[in-house]
């Protein structure tokens, strides 16, 4: 069975400062990973995934297999960062992928 | 943009009642799914939908449980007999392909349920 850890429920940052959101999964297969954000009142919506190796809104997140990790990182923190983060784990099936979620990080970021 | 559609936005329940929750996916999308997320709580798989079928179902997906595709459009989330534990917040999400890595689930904004 597949599992995703989120092991800060809170984490706060002034504007400016690095930012790093901890995410270990565990899955024998190879999973895909994804970062999901949510800002204030809004819905989900994807912000990386890890097929695509891409940087979004400065955000950037390496799959460590050897650490079964994928921790989303930015080095300079904004205040519009501030939202919930979800790591999320799907695993191929023919049929769909459904995903498994994290317990999420309150990110905020002071000024 | 397109988006993933909702309703309503908030309902409340007596305990024991029947429920449908509404949604309307993205319109060429092919697979659908059910999430939960109880208060405080992370964000669980409830179920998924394909061809109209479904094509896995969580541990939490109980008889109490079902979904619809009626028409085409909407995707329906029925519980039969509603409990307190019942009350989370429930989303649809739904996307275009099998779930690879060059796809993403869309989701809702939510119905936020609430049994008394």
């Amino acid at each position: 069975a597949q599992r995703v850890t989120q092991p800060e429920k809170l984490l706060s940052v002034f504007k400016g400062a690095p930012v790093e959101l901890k995410c270990n999964y565990s899955y024998s297969g190879s999973p895909e990973l994804f970062w999901y954000v949510q800002y204030s009142r809004q819905r989900l919506q994807l912000l990386l995934r890890h097929i695509s190796r891409e940087s979004i809104k400065g955000f950037t997140a390496d799959l460590n297999k050897g650490e079964t990790s994928f921790h989303l990182k930015k080095p300079f923190a904004q205040e519009e960062d501030s939202a919930m983060y979800y790591c999320a784990l799907s695993v191929l099936k023919t049929s769909g992928s459904r995903l498994t979620f994290g317990e999420g990080t309150q990110l905020t970021v002071n000024p | 943009e397109p988006e993933v559609t909702q309703t309503p936005s908030h309902q409340v329940t007596q305990m024991g009642q029947e429920v449908i929750l509404r949604c309307v996916p993205i319109s060429n999308h092919l697979y659908f799914y059910w999430y939960r997320q109880i208060l405080g709580q992370k964000v669980e798989f409830l179920v998924s939908f394909y061809n109209n079928e479904i094509s896995e179902k969580s541990e939490i997906f109980d008889d109490q449980f079902s979904v619809e595709r009626p028409d085409g459009s909407n995707f329906t989330l029925k519980i039969r007999s509603t409990k307190l534990e019942d009350s989370a917040m429930y989303f649809c999400a739904s996307r275009t392909d099998r779930g690879r890595g060059d796809t993403e689930a869309f989701f809702g904004q939510g119905t936020r349920l609430t049994v008394v």
